[in-house]
């Protein structure tokens, strides 16, 4: 069965510094991999996604994220903080193959909150 | 500019009333989703439907119905309220056939139950 793991429910960095949210995930076949990021009170917005191909992504707002099969991780990384990023954010990953009527599924972590410090 | 709307932000309501929650989505999507969102537990499948009149259950349908009767629309009912109900509600859909998209959300609709 395919899983998703955030490591850390929070997590907190100071304005310009790298942030770092961690996802690892498990998965019988190749896996399709996302970010969300939901701002108080507002739904989940795509941050990025990995399909097939480079396993360097890049995605709104400054952050990229890199596929790595051997660590089974998809962990999503921005250089230098910035206030407005303070929001949570979910990794979430759907299967790789069809079966009939939930191609559409996907399994999400349990999400991580970042805050921002000045 | 696509878009899934949520028919309130905010809603209260008393145990054992009956709840509706209403989507709509502008994309002509086949898939759509209820999710709820508690502190912790992320984001868990309620009900998902990949064509009008077709249900399928998630992860939590218990306490929970669901209703398609339009592509655009997809209902989430609460038969009778209970305040373990009280959540945040997420609706989202996607289309079918093309596996690498994304599911697009509404802005969610915040459920507390007296």
């Amino acid at each position: 069965a395919q899983s998703v793991t955030q490591l850390g429910s929070h997590v907190s960095v100071s304005e310009g510094a790298l942030v770092l949210l961690r996802c690892n995930y498990s998965s019988s076949v190749p896996p399709y991999l996302f970010w969300y990021v939901q701002y108080p009170n507002q739904g989940l917005q795509l941050l990025l996604k990995y399909t097939t191909g480079a396993t360097l992504v890049k995605g709104i707002n400054g952050f990229e994220a890199e596929f790595k099969k051997s660590e089974t991780s998809f962990h999503l990384t921005k250089p230098s903080a910035h206030m407005s990023d303070a929001a949570e954010y979910f990794c979430a990953v759907r299967l790789g193959v069809n079966y009939g009527g939930s191609q559409g599924n996907l399994i999400f972590g349990k999400g991580t909150k970042l805050s921002v410090k000045p | 500019d696509v878009k899934v709307t949520q028919s309130s932000r905010y809603l209260v309501k008393r145990t054992g009333e009956k709840v509706f929650l209403e989507c709509v989505q502008d994309m002509d999507h086949e898939n759509m989703f209820w999710y709820r969102q508690d502190p912790g537990l992320g984001l868990r499948l309620i009900y998902f439907s990949y064509d009008v009149k077709m249900k399928e259950k998630g992860d939590i349908p218990e306490g929970y119905s669901v209703s398609r009767e339009k592509k655009e629309r997809f209902s989430l009912i609460l038969e009778s309220a209970s305040t373990n109900q009280t959540s945040m509600y997420l609706c989202a859909s996607s289309p079918a056939g093309d596996i690498y998209n994304e599911q697009f959300f509404g802005p969610g609709t915040r459920l507390t139950v007296l």
